[in-house]
């Protein structure tokens, strides 16, 4: 079973600091994704990654920034964190390509971000 | 803009009776649509795709229907059992976009006794 885990269930920031959320898969997946989850908004795709070192921006960017050094560990950071980014953060794993039947993205169990 | 709309955030059902959510989306591009099923606390976990070439596929006691010239989807689960309850996201994409997916809001189903 394709394992992605997430190196915090629940995290709590002070506005301002610089966050660094984890995301681990261990399935040699080449694309990996991070989201963020808010009621009545789904889910919406921040940056993904198709490749180690490659980034590509998703809908909402801004604030963010990624980091893949290596193929299995893919890193968001929020660069000086606001209250704005309290959410619920998910990080997701497929095999390289588009999307194809049986290929699905697997999501690990998710970040609740507060920052106060 | 969303791009997937579920315009249902709730959904109440018995159980042993047939759930069914609905699905709407704008981008002609979209030829590949999944179905999420998340549980609190937990990530989603996919259940059912189809590509659009189909306009049916069915999973044990899901289905999802694609209609493509009404940009409408919907996923049925007969017969709806407890363990159903849950938040169900649509989601759907080309199929040259990386895996990019787009999302809908959600639908909570809640089954009753």
């Amino acid at each position: 079973d394709v394992k992605v885990t997430q190196s915090s269930r629940y995290l709590v920031k002070r506005t301002g600091e610089k966050v660094f959320l984890e995301c681990v898969q261990d399935m040699d997946h080449e694309n990996m994704f991070w989201y963020r989850q808010d009621p009545g908004l789904g889910l919406r795709l921040i940056y993904f990654s198709y490749d180690v070192k490659m980034k590509e921006k998703g809908d909402i960017p801004e604030g963010y920034s990624v980091s893949r050094e290596k193929k299995e560990r893919f890193s968001l950071i929020l660069e000086s964190a606001s209250t704005n980014q309290t959410s619920m953060y998910l990080c997701a794993s497929s095999p390289g390509g588009g999307p194809r039947i049986g290929q699905p993205q697997h999501f690990g169990d998710g970040t609740r971000l507060s920052i106060l | 803009d969303q791009q997937v709309k579920q315009n249902s955030p709730s959904l109440s059902v018995q159980e042993g009776r047939i759930s069914i959510l609905n699905c709407d989306y704008t981008n002609s591009m979209f030829d590949y649509f999944l179905w999420y099923k998340k549980y609190p606390a937990e990530g989603p976990t996919f259940l059912i795709s189809i590509s659009s070439i189909k306009d049916k596929n069915e999973d044990g006691r899901f289905t999802v229907f694609l209609n493509k010239s009404a940009k409408h989807l919907s996923l049925h689960i007969v017969p709806s059992q407890p363990g159903d309850s849950a938040v169900y996201f649509c989601a759907s994409a080309p199929s040259d976009s990386w895996g990019k997916l787009q999302f809908g809001a959600g639908t909570q189903v809640v089954v009753t006794p």
